[in-house]
């Protein structure tokens, strides 16, 4: 079953603008990770915050994490035209044996 | 960085014939594989874990006889489709975990057709 959900599920924005996308899941989590897919290629790995964690930045990223409500966000700063994927939330559950339970994905186009 | 190299990346077979997908951890040694698949504009299914040296852990509604898992040494995961339908058409990627790394490593994947 799918344990995050993102939302919204399609976003189109102008180069240069910030990407906000959010994520919800049901379990308690060990950690929740985000990840990039351009069409039909493989995942890349773009930022963990662990369940301790409330925020966390990678260069353009920056993500939170609020386990009260269950929730994360990935902020994507001064879009690329490049930054056109689509993105995934994670959750790594508590008790799952460090399977991965991804949500359905945000669509995200920017426009040059 | 932590590397899978999964092959093949498309694949066109028969029905009724099989399908092996391989999955390497070029750099790392993966005790533990995820399989996923994918269906157009969808999400990622975990489908089955692949443990080394042990028989694989299936998800709910996956069958085992049909998606063969082997994971013979810490480098090498592999899975069979077998007997493949055009229902089994769809977009299958592996993942691993580098110990010590929290986040995944995932193949580029492989896009299984069916006619």
């Amino acid at each position: 079953s799918q344990q995050g959900e993102e939302d919204p599920q399609a976003l189109s924005i102008q180069e240069g603008e910030n990407a906000t996308m959010n994520c919800s899941y049901k379990t308690s989590i060990n950690n929740l990770q985000w990840y990039r897919q351009n069409s039909g290629r493989g995942l890349v790995h773009l930022i963990l915050i662990r369940s301790n964690e409330r925020e966390k930045h990678s260069g353009r990223l920056r993500v939170t994490l609020d386990t009260s409500k269950k929730s994360s966000s990935l902020l994507i700063t001064a879009s690329r035209a490049a930054d056109t994927a689509s993105y995934f939330c994670a959750t790594d559950a508590i008790g799952a044996n460090s399977k991965l339970t991804f949500g359905k994905g945000i669509t995200l186009s920017v426009r040059p | 960085g932590a590397v899978v190299s999964q092959h093949p990346s498309r694949v066109i077979c028969k029905s009724g014939t099989s399908v092996k997908i391989e999955c390497r951890s070029l750099d790392f040694q993966a005790t533990t594989m995820f399989w996923y698949r994918q269906f157009p504009k969808q999400s990622l299914m975990l489908m089955a874990t692949s443990n080394e040296g042990s028989k694989a852990t299936y998800e709910q509604g996956v069958e085992k006889d049909k998606f063969l898992i082997n994971h013979a040494s810490l480098t090498l995961s592999t899975l069979t489709v077998t007997s493949a339908h055009p229902e089994d058409s769809s977009f299958y990627i592996c993942g691993g975990n580098r110990a010590g790394s929290y986040g995944y490593t995932f193949g580029s994947g492989t896009r299984l057709t069916v006619v």
